[in-house]
């Protein structure tokens, strides 16, 4: 089993519908899980991070973690066809040397059609 | 700041032959890492530095070898090229301390080996 599942898609949408990504995970020591936007042919970068539990907003995107289900969330509002890319999720457990290898899901390609 | 830049952009290669990608960062960063993608199956580290003259194996280091001479450069060299080290290579550097260790990573060198 992965340590992180991540549907690869694609996931198709209208311009203005919600995208909704999600990730599973089987590591419960996992502590930062984060998202990363990869635009076709670029490196990857990250688009935000959360700590631990919880709900994080920025702009249009939310990322929500529920550390019970080990289940974490992204969710696009008023998609637009920049939003088109590859959205790859990861998480990564710190130890006491500031060490941590950070854990890549698959990546879901998004397609947002005008 | 360029950020983290790679060379080259694209390359072929024949079965049997060496190569070196080049990777060099000017945020001075202390960690440095070699990734492959391919399509479908997320990144894979292959290799990792957490500082000039200190590296270690990541996944999937079989067929590739890295040095770190300065903060800067983390070249990876391939020896002996063969088809299933076709992919794309991406080379990202990281701080030390801070939040989730942020990843910045280049754009990337697609390599095919024939």
């Amino acid at each position: 089993q992965k340590e992180v599942e991540q549907d690869p898609g694609p996931l198709s949408v209208p311009e203005g519908a919600i995208v909704s990504l999600n990730c599973t995970y089987s590591n419960s020591a996992f502590q930062y899980f984060m998202w990363y936007r990869q635009y076709s042919r670029k490196g990857p970068e990250l688009l935000m991070y959360t700590y631990s539990s919880g709900n994080k907003e920025d702009g249009r995107f939310t990322a929500q973690v529920d550390k019970s289900s080990k289940y974490i969330s992204l969710f696009i509002r008023d998609s637009q066809p920049s939003d088109s890319a590859t959205y790859l999720c990861a998480m990564i457990t710190l130890t006491t040397d500031s060490w941590g290898k950070l854990q890549f899901g698959a990546g879901t390609q998004v397609v947002v059609t005008p | 700041n360029a950020g983290v830049t790679q060379t080259p952009k694209f390359r072929i290669l024949k079965i049997g032959q060496s190569m070196t990608l080049q990777c060099t960062q000017d945020m001075n960063h202390n960690y440095m890492y070699w990734y492959r993608q391919d399509p479908g199956m997320g990144l894979k580290l292959i290799y990792y530095s957490v500082g000039a003259g200190i590296t270690d194996k990541g996944e999937v280091p079989n067929g590739y070898n890295v040095s770190r001479s300065t903060t800067e450069d983390f070249p990876l060299r391939l020896e002996l090229a063969a088809p299933s080290q076709t992919s794309v290579y991406f080379c990202a550097s990281s701080y030390r301390s801070g939040g989730p260790r942020t990843q910045y990573f280049g754009p990337g060198t697609r390599l095919l080996v024939l």
